[in-house]
């Protein structure tokens, strides 16, 4: 199964840009990017996805590299809200075969 | 629009009691999966059900039975709960499976097992 890489850990000023780093080398070209974030004590929020091109919505942005091999989570001005543990999924886009797996993340925190 | 709902949201167990995890959404989704999270670590699946009559086993799925009552409900199944059970369980949904559409979690299920 195609897995994903991420830092532990990062540290963000707040009102500052904070681009979240994935790696995925072995992706396969059916596999959609996901992202998702948990706050403390709660569960995992999706934030966005993508398979090819870039997205962007309320949330976030999310930069996926041409060769699919890596992708970058863009918060464009981080609060104290969004610290959180995000993770970066692949999920596999065959019926049947869901393998939607979670690594352990990176955690985000923000300076006030 | 309450999304995903679990209940209990905490829950003490003996060591061979048996209990039920439910979990119902709104949302009209097709698939549905059940997660667990233990201290430290990412979520791993324990079982899903792609549409309504079907289950199947995810990564961790020995210790627990599931079912899929209806479109709506989706339900965790320890039978003989044991200590390595302890953890937070989450129920999720998605308006399909095998496609781009994100998950809706609930907010969880703190089992601990004594």
């Amino acid at each position: 199964d195609a897995k994903t890489t991420q830092p532990n850990s990062m540290e963000s000023n707040e009102e500052e840009p904070v681009h979240l780093p994935c790696n995925h080398s072995t992706i396969s070209g059916t596999d959609y990017i996901h992202w998702y974030r948990q706050l403390p004590s709660q569960g995992p929020e999706y934030v966005i996805h993508g398979l090819t091109s870039n997205v962007n919505n309320r949330m976030a942005s999310l930069a996926i590299a041409e060769d699919r091999k890596s992708s970058t989570l863009i918060l464009h001005r981080a609060t104290l809200r969004d610290a959180a543990v995000y993770y970066c999924i692949l999920r596999h886009a065959n019926f049947g075969n869901e393998k939607l797996t979670f690594g352990t993340g990176t955690r985000l925190t923000i300076i006030p | 629009n309450a999304g995903v709902t679990q209940t209990p949201k905490f829950q003490v167990l003996k060591t061979g009691q048996s209990m039920t995890l439910q979990c119902a959404q709104d949302m009209n989704h097709n698939s549905m999966y059940w997660y667990r999270q233990d201290p430290g670590m990412g979520l791993r699946l324990i079982y899903y059900s792609a549409s309504e009559g079907t289950t199947d086993k995810g990564e961790v799925p020995n210790g627990y039975n599931v079912s899929r009552l209806n479109k709506r409900e989706f339900s965790l199944r320890l039978e003989s709960a044991a200590p390595s059970q302890t953890s937070v369980y989450f129920c999720a949904s998605s308006v399909d499976s095998g496609t781009g559409y994100g998950y809706t979690f609930g907010s969880g299920t703190r089992l601990t097992v004594v």
